[in-house]
This record gives structure tokens, C-alpha cells and sequence, in this order.
């Protein structure tokens, strides 16, 4: 079992309030993705990155933000949230190389009011 | 774009029958595929992966196929159980992008009837 930790696991919340999801994991992994996913669907890369002060955005546009100030912390933050944020967040990590597989954490389900 | 999509949204097994979830890519440059299983309320789960240079690879009781011919991969769950019960997603690195960058299908929900 992977040792990905994220916080809160559900949070419901009002249009306008600003949020930060934590992510962190214990593995040492310098890479670290964000992944949005709607019930039952694919899951969409929004922020990834390398290692420390390395981030960038992915695929799907997104609105949030992300820091990467400690190996092991991945935090990602929507200043001002809106319904259609409402989702699941996936945080990932692993290890360098290409070959290497994303261990993911249990997931915070963001509902927007 | 190309992406990686899945033959079957759902698949409903009797316990103790094999499983086979299927998966097809677009994009020849694909080189490593992983499976995911993600059961309700958690994470996905890695189960078993495949390089490209290889058509097989098994697990503990899990085989994966890979038909580049076709460019189709599958998973076969042998001996199926009720904790096997959750949604498989397929993904896929492309060669020559980012390292660490996967693309997931849509996923196919298993369900495992006593």
C-alpha cells in the first residue's frame, strides 16, 4: 500500500471561499501529479511536478493553483471556488524514470454549494 | 487527441469465473500501459503493467496482454471474487513526451455476482 495521504476526504463548501487540498506522501517520490475525475469517468492530469519549486500545468485547464515547497508536500488551492469545481482530486507520486508507476491517495470529493 | 478508451463500460461476472477487461489505444507511439483498479470512495490501485517490447506479463492471478498489432491490451482477472468489484481503468505513457505523463480510458465497471 502506497503512503499517499490527502485532506480533507470530503469537503462542501460555498461559492467564493477559498480551499487548499493537501497531499502528501512518504515515499520520497519527486514526482507528484493533481488528476480530476468526475463519477465514472477518466481521470484528467491538471498539475504535475517534477520535484521541489518545479510545477506545471496539464492537460485539462484548471483554475487551481499549485506549490511544491517540501519534496513531500503537493498542496493545491482554488482561490475562489465555484459549482463547477465541484469533483473528485487525485493526488499521485513516483519515482524518477520513465518506467515508474503513480501510487495514488484515497481522493477528496469537493462539493461546491 | 488520441486517447486510450475502453471496449465496455460494464462487465458482470459470476464469482469464480474469469474476468476479461479490454482496453484499445490510438497512439502507436504508446510504449507502457498500467492497469488501475479503483473501488468505490478510494484511489485507483496499481495492479500490473506492460512495456511495450513484451506481449504478456502475469501476475498474481491477473495477466495482462498486449496486441500492438491491433493496438489492443487487456486485463484477465482468473477466479473472479466479489472483492474484485470496482472500476478497471487502462493507461498509457506515449514515447517521447513527458516521462510522467500517463493518459487514462474511461474505465469499466466489474461487477462480481455471488
Amino acid at each position: 500500500e502506497a503512503d499517499i495521504y490527502q485532506t480533507p476526504r470530503y469537503l462542501v463548501i460555498g461559492t467564493g471561499k477559498k480551499i487548499t487540498l493537501e497531499c502528501s506522501q512518504t515515499m520520497g517520490h519527486d514526482k507528484m501529479y493533481w488528476y480530476q475525475q468526475d463519477p465514472g469517468m477518466e481521470l484528467h492530469l491538471i498539475h504535475y511536478s517534477y520535484g521541489v519549486n518545479s510545477t506545471e500545468k496539464g492537460d485539462l485547464s484548471s483554475e487551481s493553483t499549485v506549490s511544491r515547497i517540501r519534496t513531500e508536500h503537493f498542496p493545491l488551492t482554488l482561490e475562489s471556488a465555484r459549482p463547477s469545481h465541484t469533483s473528485q482530486y487525485l493526488c499521485a507520486s513516483s519515482e524518477v524514470g520513465g518506467w515508474a508507476t503513480q501510487y495514488f491517495g484515497p481522493g477528496t470529493r469537493l462539493t461546491v454549494l | 487527441g488520441e486517447s486510450v478508451g475502453l471496449h465496455l463500460p460494464t462487465l458482470s461476472v459470476q464469482e469464480g469465473d474469469n474476468s476479461i477487461i479490454n482496453c484499445a489505444y490510438s497512439n502507436s507511439a504508446s510504449d507502457y500501459f498500467i492497469w488501475y483498479k479503483q473501488e468505490s470512495g478510494k484511489g485507483p490501485q496499481f495492479i500490473i503493467d506492460i512495456r511495450s517490447n513484451m506481449d504478456k506479463r502475469q501476475g498474481q492471478r491477473v495477466t495482462v496482454l498486449l496486441n500492438k498489432t491491433v493496438k489492443h491490451l487487456s486485463l484477465q482477472i482468473a477466479a473472479t471474487q466479489p472483492g474484485d468489484s470496482a472500476v478497471y481503468f487502462c493507461a498509457e505513457r506515449i514515447s517521447g513526451g513527458s516521462n510522467y505523463k500517463l493518459t487514462f480510458g474511461k474505465g469499466t465497471l466489474l461487477t462480481v455476482n455471488p
